[in-house]
């Protein structure tokens, strides 16, 4: 079965600075999706990216991009130009693909970007 | 609002009651999954439906539970005899078969008395 590891429970980040959050997984898989949602305060979870093991390319979405290193099973989060909006619970997700589509979830961290 | 929707959003019961909780997906998504979250932790995975099959249950999923979705529409999630462990938030999330996906739904907070 895959696990899915958030070692940072809280990071804290200034405004317009920029944050990394870490995430690493384990599978004996090759073929599967990997994921970041945010879910702020009180507020439903949203997808914030995504990226497919097959593709060597980081995925980049405006100001929020990842770093897939597929061999080191790692997968990590920037966020630049950090914003008060930013604030939220990151949760790094797991999915193989085909029929069992079902997500496994890291512990998350909780990000407060600060004045 | 064409997003995921469960109703009620909080739902406080005594141990021992009988509880459902309901969940409207997006109107063309046919994969429809139901999640756990207690307080610090990612959500878990309980069970999921394409159409109306309910094609996979964790082994979170006790007896006291049952999740249906009879016309491949809405989905329910009655928990019976609930337990203070039960008390968590409940996630719906819907998906198009052919796209990875998934959004959520605001979720059901359950307290357990």
């Amino acid at each position: 079965a895959q696990t899915v590891t958030q070692s940072q429970p809280e990071m804290s980040v200034q405004e317009a600075e920029t944050v990394t959050l870490s995430c690493t997984y384990d599978t004996s898989e090759s073929n599967y999706y990997l994921f970041w949602y945010k879910q702020p305060p009180s507020r439903q979870m949203i997808l914030v990216i995504r990226q497919e093991a097959y593709k060597q390319q980081n995925a980049t979405e405006n100001r929020f991009s990842v770093n897939f290193q597929k061999a080191a099973k790692s997968f990590s989060l920037k966020i630049s130009d950090s914003q008060l909006g930013d604030t939220a619970m990151y949760f790094c997700a797991f999915q193989y693909t085909g029929t069992a589509s079902k997500l496994t979830f890291g512990t998350g961290t909780r990000l407060q970007v600060t004045l | 609002d064409t997003g995921v929707s469960q109703d009620p959003r909080h739902k406080i019961t005594k141990r021992g009651q009988n509880v459902t909780f309901r969940c409207d997906p997006i109107s063309e998504h046919n994969r429809l999954y139901w999640y756990r979250q207690t307080l610090g932790q990612g959500p878990e995975f309980l069970t999921y439906f394409q159409n109306e099959a309910q094609l996979e249950k964790s082994r979170l999923l006790s007896d006291r539970f049952s999740a249906e979705r009879p016309k491949g529409s809405f989905s329910t999630l009655e928990i019976q005899r609930t337990e203070q462990g039960d008390s968590a938030m409940y996630l719906c999330a819907s998906s198009l078969v052919t796209v990875e996906e998934q959004y959520f739904g605001p979720g059901t907070r359950l307290t357990v008395t």
